[in-house]
């Protein structure tokens, strides 16, 4: 079984900064992986980006980037060049082998204009 | 594909009613998962199923809540009889094997249904 943690509750930063969003994780399998989610306030879950486990390369999807530390269990998202259309919630998860999908709590970032 | 689909929207029902939730999964993935979001507890899975088969769920509340998946293409969570704590949004997901070696390989949301119980 996994489980995420997001220990920030919420974030602020600036239009057109830089903002990171940490996430830990624990698992004890070799092969999972991980994604990032997005929620706005439609309520729609949006996929922003996954990393597969065993790939040591970090995903990118155009302004979203992870940082992702296996040793660490660390896998944190780097938004650049915030818009104000990033504002959202924004959920770390986890799927292991038994493609069960496990979310952190949340962080809601605010992109002040 | 038109994605997952859910049904409804929104409900509003009254202390005591059944409840009928619907999903329609994208068409050839394996798995399906409902899941359920409050502020105070965030995204909870309740149960999800492989081919149609349920595997957990160790995360459905009580007795008052049941799901079915009775083929590919559809599934269904009521609660009966429906309480105000049971209040939500309800979401649906599906997702193919991943040993396919699927490039996209994720999981969809449906939009989520809002769930009233006054």
């Amino acid at each position: 079984a996994q489980t995420v943690t997001q220990s920030q509750p919420e974030m602020s930063v600036q239009e057109a900064e830089t903002v990171t969003l940490s996430c830990t994780y624990d698992t004890s399998e070799n092969n999972y992986y991980l994604f990032w989610y997005k929620q706005p306030p439609s309520r729609q879950m949006i996929l922003v980006i996954r990393q597969e486990a065993y790939k040591q390369q970090n995903a990118t999807e155009n302004r979203f980037s992870v940082n992702f530390q296996k040793a660490a269990k660390s896998f944190s998202l780097k938004i650049s060049d915030s818009q104000l259309g990033d504002t959202a919630m924004y959920f770390c998860a986890a799927a292991g082998a038994n493609s069960k999908l496990t979310f952190g709590k949340g962080i809601t970032l605010s992109v002040r204009p | 594909d038109a994605g997952v689909i859910q049904s409804p929207r929104h409900e509003v029902t009254e202390m005591g009613q059944e409840v009928t939730l619907r999903c329609k999964p994208i068409s050839g993935h394996d798995y399906l998962f409902w899941y359920r979001q409050t502020m105070m507890r965030g995204l909870e899975l309740l149960i999800y199923f492989n081919n149609n088969v349920p595997i957990d769920d160790s995360g459905m509340p009580e007795d008052r809540f049941s799901a079915k998946m009775p083929n590919a293409s559809f599934s269904t969570l009521k609660i009966q009889p429906s309480e105000p704590r049971d209040s939500a949004v309800y979401f649906c997901a599906s997702t193919g094997h991943r040993d396919r070696g699927e490039t996209n390989y994720g999981y969809t949301f449906g939009s989520g249904t809002r769930l009233t119980v006054v």
